[in-house]
């Protein structure tokens, strides 16, 4: 079955202590993205990955890291994170935006963070 | 500035009630807009992508639309099933970006 999968789902942290939030795609595609969504915010991008060793910030990269060193996983990492970034975080993959094949993002079930 | 904005907000109908629902965008360069259905609890779901003015995609009781300033998705007789929040969102800029921006959202509402 294709699917994105995140880990953890859920997860209550405190400030400063570094977290990783996995995601991996089993669809062989090159593009893999993170969102945050927040109410009246709606969906807003991190960062995103054209392909392995490319990674590019999206509209809020500010406090957030990611790697993508093999095709599959796209981590995001916390190094100190903050109470503000307390939110619904996806993932999503996609194959590749270049040129005119933009084709369509399947997207995680979602990480819910709450930094206390 | 590129954005991307969603109306209504929430909309109510009765089922079979037909309506639309809209996704104005201003940005540079347009690559593609999709159509994503959200259910609560769960990520988006891809339902289209229109790439050029004129295009039209259908898929069993929605329809999507695209011009050259905004999409409609169009509701047919809808079912209770169809509640959920629908997101567009837009791929912009160069063909080596993957910057995409979403609008809010709409949030439907079929009653029996």
């Amino acid at each position: 079955e294709a699917q994105v999968t995140q880990n953890p789902r859920y997860l209550i942290t405190v400030t400063g202590k570094k977290l990783t939030v996995t995601c991996s795609q089993n669809m062989n595609h090159e593009y893999m993205s993170w969102y945050r969504q927040d109410p009246g915010l709606g969906l807003r991008q991190i960062y995103y990955s054209m392909n392995v060793e490319v990674t590019d910030k999206g509209d809020v990269p500010e406090g957030y890291k990611v790697s993508r060193k093999e095709k599959r996983n796209f981590p995001l990492i916390l190094e100190s994170p903050s109470p503000n970034q307390t939110s619904l975080y996806f993932c999503a993959s996609g194959r590749s935006t270049g040129s005119y094949s933009n084709q369509p993002q399947h997207f995680g079930d979602g990480t819910r963070l709450s930094i206390l | 500035e590129d954005q991307v904005t969603q109306s209504p907000e929430a909309l109510r109908l009765q089922e079979g009630e037909s309506s639309s629902l809209n996704c104005s965008y201003t940005v540079s360069g347009l690559r593609g807009l999709f159509w994503y259905r959200q259910d609560p609890g769960k990520g988006p779901e891809f339902l289209f992508t229109l790439y050029s003015a004129g295009e039209e995609k259908e898929k069993e009781r929605l329809k999507a639309t695209l011009t050259k300033k905004e999409s409609f998705l169009h509701i047919t007789a809808p079912k209770p099933e169809d509640s959920a929040t629908y997101l567009c969102a837009v791929l912009h800029g160069s063909s080596n970006t993957g910057k995409l921006i979403f609008g809010q959202g709409t949030t439907l509402q079929v009653k029996p």
